[in-house]
């Protein structure tokens, strides 16, 4: 089936860790993003790719680092510099023409402990 | 200003219509989305309306678009409990790949 798969699904880390969550999609979509979601709030964009080898920091990308070596593959890494990563982290991907509509993949919890 | 705006909260019955309200922000958005997230679970994309639309319906969904106010609003009708969720406005940044996000309202449906 065609989609987006991100995992873990949930991840505890301890402080001082990185830890890297995997997305995948073989949606053959050109972009494809990293959103962070705290309870309660909306989306905010940490990075995003529109071609590979190639991305740009979105609005909260201090603390986080990604790599884009493969069309498929957009993996996220948070690292000790991030001060508070506990949170719901979403990829996402799209085409790069017309309507550009964003489809999600299931999300991953990260807990700090 | 700079943020999509939702209310956080919407309570309706079982067999009402729910309408959600959104404000967006900028007045050349050309794509206009409304996703609906699930406890635990990432975001499905419900409908989207183009920018020179002023209607879309499918099935029990209809979305309305007035331009002039910056007004997107969601209707669901004869609600159920399996509509209980938070539903997501965005709008799609002209020249640009990213999306704009509300923060969420969060419907709950009682029997």
């Amino acid at each position: 089936d065609g989609g987006i798969t991100q995992s873990p699904k949930y991840l505890f880390r301890k402080e001082g860790q990185n830890v890297t969550l995997s997305c995948e999609q073989n949606l053959n979509h050109d972009a494809m993003y990293w959103y962070r979601q705290d309870p309660g709030q909306g989306l905010r964009l940490i990075y995003y790719s529109q071609i590979v080898n190639d991305f740009q920091k979105g609005d909260i990308a201090e603390g986080y680092s990604v790599s884009r070596e493969k069309k498929e593959s957009f993996p996220l890494t948070v690292t000790s510099a991030q001060k508070n990563p506990t949170a719901f982290y979403l990829c996402a991907s799209s085409i790069s023409e017309g309507e550009n509509t964003i489809y999600f993949g299931e999300g991953s919890w990260l807990t700090v402990v | 200003g700079e943020d999509v705006e939702q209310s956080l909260f919407l309570s309706v019955r079982e067999g009402d219509s729910s309408v959600i309200n959104c404000t967006y922000t900028d007045s050349s958005s050309t794509y206009l989305y409304w996703y609906k997230q699930e406890p635990g679970a990432g975001l499905q994309l419900l409908t989207y309306i183009f920018s020179n639309m002023d209607m879309k319906q499918d099935q029990r969904l209809t979305v309305l678009l007035n331009k002039k106010d910056k007004h997107l609003s969601l209707r669901i009708a004869d609600t159920q409990t399996g509509d209980s969720a938070i539903y997501f406005c965005a709008e799609k940044i002209r020249n640009n790949n990213d999306m704009r996000f509300g923060a969420g309202t969060r419907l709950t449906v009682k029997p």
